[in-house]
């Protein structure tokens, strides 16, 4: 069963607006990682936070991970056409190197 | 650097072939790689984790005999789709994982279309 669950499914902003997306998981993780996929073409790693991370950013990302909640977001600032692209959120679960990954959002950013 | 390739790129195939993907990271060594499916608009499904030297450990309900895998060396994996039918026609992606911090590293996927 799918262990993340992102929302919302599809986001339709305007370049230069805010992009935030959330994920559920449902048991305890060691981290939550995000990752973005260009239609048709394999992923590509964001963003890792681990467990005993509130908060992390990179560029024009900002992650947020709640554990007491099982959630994440990821907000994207000033977002840009470039960043349409479907985002997913993985996680790792105690000592095992495969990630689940949730159903994803797909974000579109038009000019 | 951790740089994935993913070969071919898309595939046509008769219904009753075998197709095979490679999977090379190109300038890292992987000892586990990783298989996934995934439908159109939707997320990934891991099929199978490749270990170098040793038997893919396979999820629940991918069959062992259809998807073989083959992980001969640290820089290449191998997915054989045997006796390929129209219902296997999916996006497939591959990724290794460096051993540091889980972040797995993904080809660019193949398209096989089984007719």
């Amino acid at each position: 069963s799918q262990q993340g669950e992102e929302d919302p499914q599809a986001l339709s902003i305007q370049e230069g607006e805010n992009a935030t997306m959330n994920c559920s998981y449902k048991t305890s993780i060691n981290n939550l990682q995000w990752y973005r996929q260009n239609s048709g073409r394999g992923l590509v790693h964001l963003i890792l936070i681990r467990s005993n991370e509130r908060e992390k950013h990179s560029g024009r990302l900002r992650v947020t991970l709640d554990t007491s909640k099982k959630s994440s977001s990821l907000l994207i600032t000033a977002s840009r056409a470039a960043d349409t692209a479907s985002y997913f959120c993985a996680t790792d679960a105690g000592g095992y190197s495969t990630l689940t990954f949730g159903k994803g959002t797909m974000l579109l950013v038009s000019p | 650097g951790a740089v994935v390739s993913q070969h071919p790129s898309w595939v046509i195939c008769k219904s009753g072939t075998s197709v095979k993907i490679e999977c090379r990271s190109l300038d890292f060594q992987a000892t586990t790689m990783f298989w996934y499916r995934q439908f159109p608009k939707q997320s990934l499904m891991l099929m199978a984790t490749s270990n170098e030297g040793s038997k893919a450990t396979y999820e629940q309900g991918v069959e062992k005999d259809k998807f073989l895998i083959n992980h001969a060396s640290l820089t290449l994996s191998t997915l054989t789709v045997t006796s390929a039918h129209p219902e296997d026609s999916s996006f497939y992606i591959c990724s290794a994982d460096r051993g540091s911090k889980n972040i797995q590293y993904f080809g660019a996927g193949t398209r096989l279309s089984v007719l």
